[in-house]
């Protein structure tokens, strides 16, 4: 069965410090994706990338940055220069697609607080 | 471009009554996912509607159902609430086109239940 492990329960640091969430996945499919997402106190998920098993490129969007390694079963997050706006609960996810049809499993999350 | 709307946003019920919550997914997505949220158990996934049918399903009880309709709006209703069935319930639309999400899921801010 699928599995997500973001073994970080929550982080805490003070504005302009990089921090890095860690996931790590359990899957025997050869193709799937991998997303992370943010939440903050409203709720709602945000989408912030998506990446799929034969993409093992880096990525950079901004302050955020992504690495993607299949040999370790990894794909860690990190946020350059954090600010208080950062402060979220963040969750990587995986797909999981029987037959046709898919759904995200989700690791618990990792509640960020940046501190001013 | 409207995002994916639920209503409603919160609600109180009582044991042993039953309650049907509302999603709107983003215009042109037919694809709509159901997501319970709980401090134990994460974000778990209930089920999955593509074009009006019943894609995928989650380990929930038969308490827990849902339908989707021609304009691809989604229902899901829960009979008989129990005090466990206290929680976020997190809607997602996707532009799946019959095979792999191709763009990630979008997902509403929640309905908020709390079963009393």
């Amino acid at each position: 069965a699928q599995k997500v492990t973001q073994a970080q329960t929550e982080i805490s640091v003070v504005e302009k410090e990089d921090v890095t969430l860690d996931c790590v996945y359990e899957t025997r499919d050869t193709t799937y994706y991998l997303f992370w997402y943010k939440q903050p106190p409203s709720g709602e998920l945000v989408f912030l990338i998506r990446r799929n098993s034969f993409d093992e490129q880096n990525e950079i969007s901004g302050r955020y940055s992504w690495n993607f390694q299949k040999s370790t079963s990894s794909f860690n997050f990190t946020i350059t220069a954090s600010q208080v706006v950062d402060s979220a609960v963040y969750f990587c996810a995986l797909s999981e697609i029987i037959q046709g049809a898919q759904k995200l499993v989700f690791g618990q999350g990792t509640r960020l607080t940046i501190n001013p | 471009k409207a995002g994916v709307t639920q209503t409603p946003r919160y609600l109180i019920k009582t044991r042993g009554q039953q309650v049907t919550l509302s999603c709107s997914p983003i215009s042109g997505h037919r694809s709509v996912s159901w997501y319970q949220q709980t401090p134990g158990q994460g974000l778990q996934f209930l089920f999955e509607y593509f074009s009006e049918t019943q894609r995928n399903k989650g380990n929930f009880p038969g308490r827990f159902s849902g339908r989707q309709f021609s304009n691809s709006r989604s229902e899901m209703n829960v009979s008989t609430l129990e005090l466990g069935d206290s929680a976020l319930y997190l809607c997602a639309s996707s532009s799946r086109t019959g095979g792999v999400v191709n763009y990630g899921y979008t997902f509403g801010s929640g309905t908020r239940l709390t079963v009393v």
